[in-house]
């Protein structure tokens, strides 16, 4: 059973365009939410995460939107910029279970 | 501050070798988490470690092991290396938990 199901597969944006991609749980017990960016060859770099006593968490130009009753959370990048595109992994954790498990990623390309 | 570090960043072994691999945490961190990455399972948790003893395993053989050192460092060996065991393995340190992990740049692991 996939604990967090992330969408788009794939997404092709213009610059200056806005990217939103989604993720799906189904455990409730889940308490945190972070989004990880990745470029080719590199380790998956920490964007921005968020708990579920907030519906909305913004860092720049990157922000998070949760839906506590819907299980869903999203990340939507504002203007966005052809150094934008990489992979990008939502994931949840939660309790005591001390481990990540993450969506399937979305390949992000941002055309200038 | 100096970010997780892993060696050796490249192997390639052969079907039916063993392998370990090293990874230095965050200066400070106390957790160490190892993720292996995959085109078809995409990043999948392996274990975790904190003061030395392993809090939680992912659905992996026993092949797979680690261990924590006393200074956080932390390996991870693969006995009787298999074909599909080729992947890029990740080694994410944190405070405490899944919470603000950080990852390093991971070691491309070939099998042939």
């Amino acid at each position: 059973q996939q604990q967090v199901k992330q969408s788009p597969q794939s997404l092709i944006v213009q610059k200056g365009g806005i990217s939103i991609i989604n993720c799906a749980y189904e455990n409730t017990a889940f308490d945190y939410f972070p989004w990880y960016q990745q470029f080719p060859g590199k380790g998956p770099a920490l964007l921005i995460a968020i708990r579920p006593d907030v519906s909305e968490k913004k860092e720049g130009r990157f922000t998070i939107s949760f839906n506590k009753s819907a299980k869903q959370f999203s990340l939507h990048i504002m203007d966005s910029q052809p150094g934008d595109s990489a992979t990008y992994f939502c994931a949840v954790s939660g309790g005591s279970n001390y481990k990540l498990t993450f969506g399937k990623g979305t390949l992000l390309t941002v055309n200038p | 501050k100096a970010g997780v570090t892993q060696t050796p960043r490249y192997l390639i072994k052969t079907r039916g070798q063993q392998v370990t691999l090293s990874c230095s945490p965050i200066s400070g961190h106390r957790s160490v988490s190892w993720y292996q990455q995959t085109p078809g399972q995409g990043l999948q948790f392996l274990f975790e470690y904190f003061s030395e003893t392993q809090r939680n395993k992912g659905n992996f053989p026993g092949r797979f092991s680690g261990r924590q050192f006393s200074n956080s460092r932390s390996e991870m060996n693969v006995s009787t290396l298999e074909l599909g065991d080729s992947a890029l393995y990740l080694c994410a340190s944190s405070w405490d938990s899944a919470y603000e992990q950080y990852f390093g740049p991971g070691t491309r692991l070939t099998v042939t």
